[in-house]
């Protein structure tokens, strides 16, 4: 069965980039997969902020981004700040109606 | 506004069955798709299932099927999650999620519902 891999941790600098990636334990990301980035705070619902690869959900600040690095889908934050400190989800379409997310990157800011 | 809104908490013992509801509201529940996430205790999102809100139809990963059933309820605009032959590990903060009728108009869960807790305990 094919795995979704993310980094489990990271950290960033305030005001520093940061890049996240989302894998397959066999084969490469491609836009084929939609891949989507979601944001979740302990206690909380996630929240949606990228999908289709680059595309951001509505009032998601324009300091995430996404795209495609190499093999893998990435997430990246440009001028992190304090409460982007969250756990980071990538989840990937395999077809035939199955999705499957990854572990998760647990990323602190400081 | 647009809204998925979950039922409460629940406790079951170990062999027992649960059912979850999502009520949909802000949207024309038919026209959209209804995907269940969940998410154990310290640990990441895991994927379920999902169920179209036009025909009822369903998929499911792998290791639910045969445990797991999503369905609807248009006239009412809700969505149930029942799993089956709960054991512990079960125990879980559980989410629906809107999705699009089909993945190639929307294959993202944009919408999310608050999440039940389960715990699943003798």
């Amino acid at each position: 069965q094919t795995v979704v891999t993310q980094e489990p941790s990271f950290s960033v600098s305030p005001g520093g980039t940061v890049t996240l990636t989302c894998g397959l334990s066999s084969g490469s990301v491609s836009t084929r997969y939609y891949p989507s980035w979601y944001q979740q705070t302990p206690g909380q619902a996630p929240r949606t902020l990228i999908y289709s690869t680059n595309t951001r959900s509505s009032g998601v600040p324009d300091r995430f981004s996404g795209s495609i690095l190499g093999n893998k889908a990435a997430l990246t934050i440009t001028g992190a700040q304090a409460d982007d400190e969250s756990n980071y989800y990538c989840v990937l379409y395999m077809g035939s109606g199955i999705w499957v997310f990854g572990g998760g990157t647990k990323l602190t800011v400081l | 506004q647009v809204q998925l809104v979950q039922s409460g908490v629940e406790v079951k013992k170990p062999g027992a069955s649960v059912k979850v509801s999502c009520k949909a509201s802000g949207y024309t529940f038919t026209s959209y798709s209804v995907s269940w996430m969940r998410q154990a205790p310290g640990q990441g999102l895991e994927w379920m299932g999902w169920v179209r809100g036009h025909n009822a139809d369903t998929n499911y990963a792998q290791k639910f099927q045969g445990r797991v059933t999503v369905t609807t309820d248009s006239s009412t605009s809700t969505a149930y999650m029942e799993l089956r032959s709960l054991r512990s590990d079960d125990s879980a903060v559980y989410y629906c999620a809107r999705l699009g009728i089909a993945v190639t108009i929307q294959a993202h869960f944009d919408i999310w519902g608050q999440g039940t807790m389960v715990t699943v305990s003798s």
